[in-house]
């Protein structure tokens, strides 16, 4: 299993100002991921956090919106930048461990734009 | 382009009855499935999954599922709810090779009433 810390919990955030949401995991994890679950909707995935090179994006997310850090095999950071309104939802980091193959998902970061 | 569908948005039932969340997929090849469950202000956690074998899949509080390839369904099962069952419930899957891509459903609210 994995123990995953995320940080911020909620943020109430004005239009225009970025936010950046830490997760931290409790053992070294190959996958980590970042998801968004707009408000009354499922979990779409944004991006992929590849330890030591780029994130992968997926379709309908770009790096300069959501820039995304993965200095280690236990750390990333997702910052939502230049927010608006739109951009209020629940934020969460997975990571799938080797053996199982399932996601474990952090608590999530609820964001609040006005 | 692979789908998971749930049909209900929500799903009521009173405490000691059977619960059943309904859900089908649509992908290629022989996709490994997941049931996940959010409560509020929390992140998913794990119920169950299906990778191979006994189509009649048990995971944690009483819950089990049953995966039909014919009918590319699969439910999630308990056969007596409980007031702390009411959440959220996620399907997922990931198809084979996808590594950490995994595709959500809507989700489902289950609603149990003492």
């Amino acid at each position: 299993s994995a123990v995953i810390s995320q940080k911020p919990s909620r943020d109430i955030c004005q239009r225009g100002t970025s936010l950046t949401i830490q997760c931290q995991v409790d053992s070294q994890v190959t996958m980590m991921f970042w998801y968004r679950q707009q408000p009354g909707q499922s979990l779409t995935l944004i991006a992929t956090a590849n330890q030591g090179s780029e994130a992968t994006y997926e379709s309908g997310f770009v790096i300069d919106k959501f820039p995304i850090s993965r200095p280690n095999l236990t750390f990333s950071t997702l910052t939502v930048s230049n927010m608006s309104p739109e951009d209020s939802s629940i934020y969460l980091c997975s990571v799938r461990t080797a053996s199982g193959g399932k996601l474990f998902f952090g608590s999530g970061t609820q964001l609040s734009v006005l | 382009a692979q789908s998971v569908a749930q049909p209900e948005d929500q799903v009521n039932v009173a405490e000691g009855n059977p619960l059943t969340v309904k859900c089908t997929y649509s992908v290629s090849g022989n996709p490994y499935l997941f049931w996940y469950v959010q409560y509020p202000n929390r992140g998913l956690q794990f119920l169950l999954k299906y990778i191979t074998g006994d189509n009649l899949v048990k995971g944690s509080y009483g819950f089990e599922a049953e995966f039909n390839k014919s009918q590319t369904s699969f439910h999630l099962k308990k056969p007596s709810a409980l007031v702390s069952d009411s959440a959220l419930y996620f399907c997922a899957v990931r198809p084979p090779g996808s590594w950490g891509k995994f595709q959500f459903g809507a989700g489902t609210q289950v609603v149990v009433t003492p």
